[in-house]
């Protein structure tokens, strides 16, 4: 079974400085997706960032980019200049992307702080 | 364009009643995944709806059963509530090509507390 592990239960970040929140991750799978997840106090998960595993190139979106090592099973994410807005949980998530299997197995999140 | 509407946003039960939660997709959408995400967890899959049939299935009890109607809004049964049902309920919807790739668009949730 997949498994999904964010070993930071909870982050601070001063105001326009840059954190990097971690994600390891278990598959014997080749062919996957992996996101980053950012749940506000409105409960509502938004999609941050994804990662197609046979693409080399990290994925990049505004301030959020990562840093994925498929050998070490690694998908970490880099807010740059961060914002009040971006105080949340935020869940790394893992998804296969043959036929037949379409759900999401997701850690346990980061609660991250943007301290003004 | 509204995005994923979930209802009611708050439920309570009790113990050994049912409880019926329902979910409007994205508009465009055709399919539906449902999560129940307990207090400090991540979410975790209960099933998802595709052409009005349960496409795949997570870990849970059959207590848990669900439905999708010709105009591919969802619900979510629960029969014979116990207090480890008490969670937030997510659902998500996506549309299923190669080129949207089946991404997950979520609503903010039914918060259910069995007591």
């Amino acid at each position: 079974a997949q498994t999904v592990t964010q070993s930071q239960p909870e982050m601070s970040v001063q105001e326009a400085e840059t954190v990097t929140l971690s994600c390891t991750y278990d598959t014997s799978e080749n062919n996957y997706y992996l996101f980053w997840y950012k749940q506000p106090p409105s409960r509502q998960m938004i999609l941050v960032i994804r990662q197609e595993a046979y693409k080399q190139q990290n994925a990049t979106e505004n301030r959020f980019s990562v840093n994925f090592q498929k050998a070490a099973k690694s998908f970490s994410l880099k807010i740059s200049d961060s914002q009040l807005g971006d105080t949340a949980m935020y869940f790394c998530a893992w998804r296969y992307s043959g036929a037949g299997s379409y759900q999401l197995t997701f850690g346990k999140g980061t609660k991250l702080s943007v301290i003004p | 364009d509204a995005g994923v509407t979930q209802s009611p946003t708050h439920l309570i039960k009790t113990r050994g009643q049912q409880v019926t939660l329902r979910c409007s997709p994205k508009s465009g959408h055709d399919t539906v995944s449902w999560y129940q995400q307990a207090l400090g967890q991540g979410p975790q899959f209960i099933f998802q709806y595709y052409e009005e049939e349960e496409r795949q299935r997570g870990n849970f009890p059959d207590r848990f059963s669900g439905h999708q109607f010709p105009n591919y809004s969802s619900e979510l049964n629960v029969n014979a509530l116990l207090l480890g049902d008490s969670a937030l309920y997510l659902c998500a919807s996506s549309f299923l090509d190669r080129v949207a790739k089946n991404i997950q668009y979520f609503g903010a949730g039914t918060r259910l507390s069995v007591l």
